[in-house]
């Protein structure tokens, strides 16, 4: 059975700070996504990471992957209040991306002024 | 723009009464996904179609049904609500195949059991 655990679950922090998410998986998988939620609200893609090494970056986020280690990292950079949200990491297993995403179970992140 | 629709956006049914929720896709994705969410919880794979082969996870359920009648549209139907079926219920679509393009959601549909 596919395990994917994130850590912090949840996180405050103060506004200018650095901090990073971990999300380690056990599948042998080399595609891992991050995603973004906000209230009551659906999941919006930040991060496709397809192969080993993989790093990307959007704005105050960076997302890099490990397949080897099986470890993704979300880091901050300098954050804002707007990043306050849920940010939950998540693997698929098959080979042709078909059989769905299994999920971290999120970090709940606080911005403070 | 391509996209993910799902209908409606707040849904509000008595317990017991059976329920339906629908999902239309403009991407021409061949997998559509359900997923649950209950509430300060991660989403949860219910099943999916990889077109018209329907996929159910070993602990989704009996309660919970689903219907693809055509590339474009998929429902999720649960028979007899119970107040644990209470959450947010994401439709998701992806192309298998084509790993980049990663997963579509829907902006998901809340649903209450009074």
């Amino acid at each position: 059975e596919l395990k994917v655990e994130q850590n912090p679950l949840f996180l405050s922090m103060q506004e200018g700070k650095n901090y990073t998410i971990y999300c380690n998986y056990s599948t042998t998988s080399d595609r891992l996504y991050w995603y973004r939620q906000d209230p009551g609200k659906s999941l919006e893609s930040l991060f496709v990471l397809l192969s080993n090494g993989a790093v990307k970056q959007e704005g105050r986020l960076m997302a890099s992957l490990d397949t080897k280690a099986r470890l993704s990292t979300l880091h901050i950079t300098a954050a804002v209040h707007d990043l306050s949200a849920t940010y939950f990491c998540a693997v698929d297993e098959a080979g042709g991306g078909a059989d769905g995403l299994t999920f971290g179970k999120g970090t709940h992140l606080i911005i403070q002024p | 723009d391509a996209m993910v629709i799902q209908n409606p956006r707040y849904q509000v049914t008595q317990f017991g009464k059976p329920v339906t929720l629908s999902c239309s896709q403009t991407l021409n994705h061949n997998v559509m996904y359900w997923y649950q969410q209950k509430s300060s919880q991660a989403p949860k794979l219910l099943f999916h179609y990889y077109d018209k082969d329907f996929n159910n996870e070993a602990d989704t359920p009996d309660n919970f049904q689903s219907r693809r009648p055509n590339t474009s549209f998929c429902f999720l139907d649960i028979r007899s609500p119970g107040l644990g079926d209470a959450a947010m219920y994401l439709c998701a679509t992806s192309r298998a195949g084509k790993l980049s393009a990663g997963y579509t959601f829907g902006s998901g549909t809340r649903l209450t059991v009074v």
